[in-house]
């Protein structure tokens, strides 16, 4: 069957621009998790939704970084007046129902800010 | 707040050689531990992973031992392969959450 999907795999944009990125989660699956990669380093997490609802945004580094996921299967992160250390791979996750369950993985989003 | 380190790399093997991969964690409570595998061009993968104190987890040759006592997770494969180069991240999620907390990862070249 189809895995986490993403798009788009890469975007250009210039400093202060708005972006989105789409995660399309294994059908079924009510668990998604967005997570951050910058070069070098292990993914860092950012949010986590079941169903429609943020049960946890604590790793959102800021209020220029939303996210949303309103009919409990496609998520979009959102982030305003984009900077430079914003430029990362952006990891999408998803789960069958939640905590215990292993997380499949998207193939990313290359974000790069100029 | 809770951690994972891991040896940086990159490590560099023959094909058959033994593999050891060392990684500590610091967390409060009973984190679940896990390593995950990325091979080139391609996403983040679940190799194995492991509850609880004493579990090994176990899957394609590789195994790791969850160690209490050591706080160490460390990834081992007896005879690796050209295929298993990739870069290989070891994570914990904290007890009953749900968020994955990963250390910075460890490339494995492996040479015929």
């Amino acid at each position: 069957g189809a895995g986490v999907s993403q798009t788009p795999s890469n975007k250009v944009t210039e400093k202060g621009k708005y972006v989105e990125l789409r995660c399309d989660p294994i059908s079924g699956h009510t668990a998604l998790y967005w997570y951050r990669q910058s070069l070098g380093q292990g993914p860092e997490f950012l949010i986590y939704f079941q169903g429609t609802g943020a049960a946890d945004d604590s790793g959102l580094p800021n209020d220029r970084f939303f996210a949303v996921r309103p009919e409990g299967s496609v998520s979009t992160l959102k982030i305003q007046r984009t900077e430079r250390g914003d430029s990362a791979v952006y990891l999408c996750a998803s789960s069958p129902s939640g905590v215990g369950e292993t997380q499949y993985f998207g193939p990313g989003t290359r974000l790069l800010v100029l | 707040g809770d951690s994972v380190t891991q040896m940086e790399g990159p490590v560099t093997l023959s094909e058959e050689a033994f593999l050891t991969i060392n990684c500590t964690y610091t967390a409060t409570g009973y984190p679940s531990l896990f390593w995950y595998v990325q091979y080139p061009g391609e996403g983040l993968q679940l190799l194995l992973k492991a509850t609880k104190a004493d579990d090994k987890g176990s899957n394609k040759g590789f195994e790791a031992t969850y160690r209490k006592e050591t706080t160490s997770f460390h990834l081992e494969k007896g005879s690796v392969q050209v295929s298993d180069s990739a870069v290989y991240f070891c994570a914990l999620t904290p007890y009953n959450t749900d968020k994955l907390i990963f250390g910075t990862g460890t490339r494995l070249q492996v040479f015929p």
